[in-house]
């Protein structure tokens, strides 16, 4: 069965960094596009940024763009998300997704979300 | 960026009842609309994609329809295990934008 489980969350500081991680199993990870969205406490789903199959194309939300990276390691079926000057408002559970083939096809598998927490 | 808005943002039904929920885009996205359901505690659930394509595994009674501007989801006959949060998502182009959902409860 398809596996994503996200890793790296926590509690930083505002200003601080953390680099969340979303290991795959039993899929072919290098010939799927990947996605990162978040939920904020008590608030909906909030697209943050996605990744395609070979990590040459990103797309960032304005809220997260020249802060967040995100990247892929094909050879390692791992996607990251580098998570810069962080602020309070950044506080959410991040949730990995795969994107359900090529072309405008929503995700279909999700992983169980890391909670980050930026407060002082 | 295309918004979705969709509504209720809150719906008390019983079990048994025909649900339905809508969601409006803000510009025309044909039949890129997918929704989604999340329990508390939970990821997201896909149950529709392209408007009306039921998910693989998804309850008959979950139905999707709509295109350009306007969609609905469905539930035909309302089961204890459907009391969720429901989502629309465009993917139509990025930013892949999210209604604010609907709280189905008791």
């Amino acid at each position: 069965e398809v596996q994503l489980v996200e890793s790296g969350g926590g509690l930083v500081q505002p200003g601080g960094s953390l680099r969340l991680s979303c290991a795959t199993s039993e899929f072919t990870f290098g010939s799927y596009s990947m996605t990162w969205v978040r939920q904020a406490p008590g608030k909906g789903l909030e697209w943050v940024s996605a990744i395609n199959d070979s990590g040459g194309e990103t797309v960032y939300a304005d809220s997260v763009k020249g802060r967040f990276t995100i990247s892929r390691d094909n050879s390692k079926n791992t996607l990251y998300l580098q998570m810069n000057s962080l602020r309070v408002e950044d506080t959410a559970i991040y949730y990995c997704a795969r994107k359900m083939g090529s072309g405008t096809y929503p995700d279909d598998y999700w992983g169980q979300g890391t909670l980050v927490t930026v407060s002082s | 960026d295309i918004q979705l808005t969709q509504s209720p943002s809150f719906l008390s039904a019983s079990v048994g009842d025909r649900v339905t929920i809508t969601c409006r885009a803000s510009q025309g996205i044909s039949s890129f609309l997918a929704w989604y359901q999340q329990k508390p505690g939970k990821a997201p659930k896909l149950l529709i994609y392209a408007a009306s394509t039921l998910q693989s595994g998804v309850p008959s009674r979950f139905s999707g329809s709509g295109s350009g501007t306007d969609f609905t989801l469905t539930i035909s006959s309302l089961q204890p295990e459907d009391f969720a949060a429901y989502y629309c998502q465009q993917v139509n182009s990025f930013p892949r934008t999210f209604g604010q959902g609907t709280k189905v409860e008791i």
